[in-house]
């Protein structure tokens, strides 16, 4: 059964600790994609990476960091320096040169206490 | 001004309306153009996707790129309580590998 998994659905954490979302494909995709989503607004990229050991900032970068260290799998880490880190992530993979192909995972929704 | 806009809505129907959603843009390079379906707290689904400009149409979706005019739509005929649901638009320019998307807009179809 192939697809994207996050890990997990639901994450609450206490101001100033960092924590880190999971993120798996079984897809064989190259790229990968970490987005946030907040009420009203749509999809925000934060990082992404086409190819492992190698990934690029997106829009909104700052206070989060990430690892691309296999191919199925591209952990988030919010950090505390994320300063309204309460919102929806969402990872999305890929083949790479093929926009029709990038699928999402159910998302985790984190919020901060 | 952001690349895409979008009108969130929200947009409320009767079940077998036609539903037209759009999207405007900015961007002149953008080719690919994509229409994906949020349920409540769920990840998107991919709907609709283009490449440049014209029609294309998927059972009861019909997805309408206009690249002069920089707009997108996405027609829904016999509109069903299941369709409910934010549906968002998103575009590319070249294999960048960096969707754009819109605000989204919520749709609610009554039965």
């Amino acid at each position: 059964d192939g697809g994207i998994t996050q890990s997990p659905k639901y994450l609450f954490r206490k101001e100033g600790q960092n924590v880190t979302l999971s993120c798996e494909q079984n897809l064989n995709h190259d790229a990968m994609y970490w987005y946030r989503q907040d009420p009203g607004q749509g999809l925000r990229l934060i990082y992404y990476s086409q190819i492992v050991n190698d990934f690029q900032k997106g829009d909104i970068a700052e206070g989060y960091s990430v690892s691309r260290e296999k191919k199925e799998s591209f952990p988030l880490t919010v950090t505390s320096a994320q300063k309204n880190p309460t919102a929806f992530y969402l990872c999305a993979s890929r083949n790479s040169g093929r926009t029709d192909t990038q699928y999402f995972g159910p998302g985790t929704r984190l919020t901060v206490l | 001004q952001k690349e895409v806009e979008q009108d969130p809505g929200p947009l409320s129907v009767p079940e077998g309306a036609i539903v037209s959603l759009n999207c405007t843009y900015s961007n002149s390079a953008f080719q690919y153009f994509m229409w994906y379906r949020q349920y409540s707290r769920k990840g998107p689904e991919l709907l609709m996707y283009t490449y440049s400009s014209g029609n294309k149409e998927d059972g009861r979706f019909t997805a309408q790129v206009d690249k002069s005019s920089k707009y997108i739509s996405l027609f829904i005929r016999d509109s069903q309580p299941s369709d409910s649901a934010t549906y968002l638009c998103a575009m590319e320019s070249g294999n960048t590998g960096k969707l754009i998307f819109g605000q989204g807009t919520t749709l609610q179809v009554k039965p």
